[in-house]
């Protein structure tokens, strides 16, 4: 089952705050979190477990919420490099597979 | 450098015909998934090789086969090419299957262009 993300898209200016949404149908029990920037491989941000750890990577941390069966992604005085589209993958599958979301593209402008 | 290595980073070639993309994992790795990802599109699962052994198959046509080596170096091998199957292919590696605590690690991607 595809994770669905929200928004699809958003544009920011440098120094202001998103947040990146990824629900689930299915109970959460990990939520990864990647960057993939234009024509290039996606790189893993972070991974949250159940039990509503937050984690950080500099300026951008997330959350999980096992009732709500969602996780939300937070970038907090977005830099250019931020720029890019982010996905979430859940665990799913009898080998236990990441499945990834739709990606939300990310711009940040100066 | 991520660690994960795949060859070759581009590849043209007409329908009909048969190509064999690469991956190296990072090293210790035992994991090896394979990705396909269209022109403005998620990452769609095709493959999972744990060790030498098959582990999971997704949406990956019969057209397209898998296998990895006792070195743990995967081949994709993609045949009878349609134009629709023009993608960035993407391998990733992880040290154990699942929830892996330090997630996937991906190569650079070889993009196919079928003409």
């Amino acid at each position: 089952q595809q994770p669905v993300q929200s928004p699809q898209a958003v544009i920011l200016r440098e120094g202001e705050d998103a947040v990146i949404n990824c629900s689930s149908s299915k109970a959460l029990y990990s939520v990864h979190w990647y960057r993939q920037k234009h024509g290039e491989a996606p790189v893993f941000l972070m991974i949250l477990l159940k039990g509503g750890e937050q984690k950080g990577h500099e300026k951008i941390s997330a959350s999980f919420n096992e009732k709500k069966q969602q996780s939300s992604l937070y970038l907090t005085a977005s830099q250019l490099s931020y720029s890019g589209t982010y996905f979430c993958a859940l665990i799913s599958g009898s080998a236990r597979q990441l499945t990834f979301g739709s990606g939300t593209q990310l711009t940040v402008l100066p | 450098d991520s660690g994960v290595t795949q060859t070759p980073k581009h590849l043209i070639t007409a329908t009909g015909q048969r190509v064999t993309l690469r991956c190296s994992p990072r090293s210790g790795d035992l994991s090896v998934y394979w990705y396909q990802q269209s022109l403005d599109q998620g990452l769609q699962f095709l493959i999972h090789y744990y060790n030498g052994e098959e582990r999971a198959k997704g949406n990956i046509l019969e057209r397209f086969s898998a296998q990895q080596f006792p070195d743990l170096h995967s081949e994709l091998n993609l045949s009878s090419l349609e134009l629709g199957d023009s993608a960035l292919y993407f391998c990733a590696s992880s040290a154990t299957t699942g929830q892996g605590a330090n997630g996937y690690t991906f190569g650079s991607g070889t993009r196919l262009t079928v003409v």
